[in-house]
């Protein structure tokens, strides 16, 4: 069954720093990859998504993510920390065909952002 | 352009009692997704419905059901309520042969007492 992995509950990182989340996927075809973020009392916002081709995705806000099919992965990196990124971000596979429609997420990292 | 709006915002119900929950998705956009975000449990994937029927359901109780209505708009709801009932319902929508993005709503929180 498709599943998404994000292993670091918790992430704490000083400003200016640079950042990368986790995220492992288990999908049978090429995988439809998301990376969401969700700020307190919000929904969840895009931040980019990999569908074929290019294996490094350019997303919104300076995050970038890396397609690394060998090793099941698609890894969040930011070059630099903003204190507004403080937010817990969700990886999610797309779960498609047949009667079967939907994003599958993992479990999400919660981002604290430290002066 | 308007995004996916859901309401309420805050639901407070007691055990046994039902839930009603609304979304309007974007306009043009046919799917409706339904998830349920609990304390430590991350999102689940409750429901999906496209073009008025219900194409998919989670794991979850038939006491969690729903509809879409023709304008495309949808609603939850959660019959018999339980105290783990009680988090974050999201609702998204997308089109149904599109790229497979789900734009969210800001959610509506339900505690169950």
């Amino acid at each position: 069954a498709q599943s998404v992995t994000q292993p670091d509950i918790h992430i704490t990182v000083s400003e200016g720093a640079s950042l990368e989340l986790r995220c492992n996927y288990s999908y049978g075809a090429t995988p439809y990859l998301f990376w969401y973020v969700q700020s307190p009392g919000q929904g969840l916002q895009l931040l980019l998504k990999y569908f074929s081709g290019d294996t490094l995705v350019q997303g919104i806000k300076g995050f970038e993510a890396e397609f690394k099919r060998s090793q099941s992965s698609f890894n969040l990196r930011k070059p630099s920390v903003h204190w507004s990124d403080a937010a817990e971000y969700f990886c999610a596979v797309g779960d498609y065909g047949g009667a079967t429609n939907k994003l599958i997420f993992g479990t999400g990292t919660l981002l604290a952002v430290q002066p | 352009e308007a995004g996916v709006t859901q309401s309420p915002t805050h639901l407070i119900k007691t055990r046994g009692q039902q839930a009603t929950l609304r979304c309007s998705p974007i306009s043009g956009h046919t799917s409706v997704y339904w998830y349920q975000q609990a304390l430590g449990l991350g999102l689940q994937f409750l429901l999906w419905y496209d073009e008025g029927e219900e194409r998919n359901r989670g794991n979850f109780p038939p006491r969690f059901s729903g509809r879409q209505f023709p304008n495309y708009s949808s609603e939850l709801n959660v019959n018999a309520l339980e105290l783990e009932d009680s988090a974050l319902y999201l609702c998204a929508s997308s089109l149904r042969q599109g790229t497979g993005e789900l734009f969210f709503g800001e959610g509506s929180r339900l505690t169950v007492l």
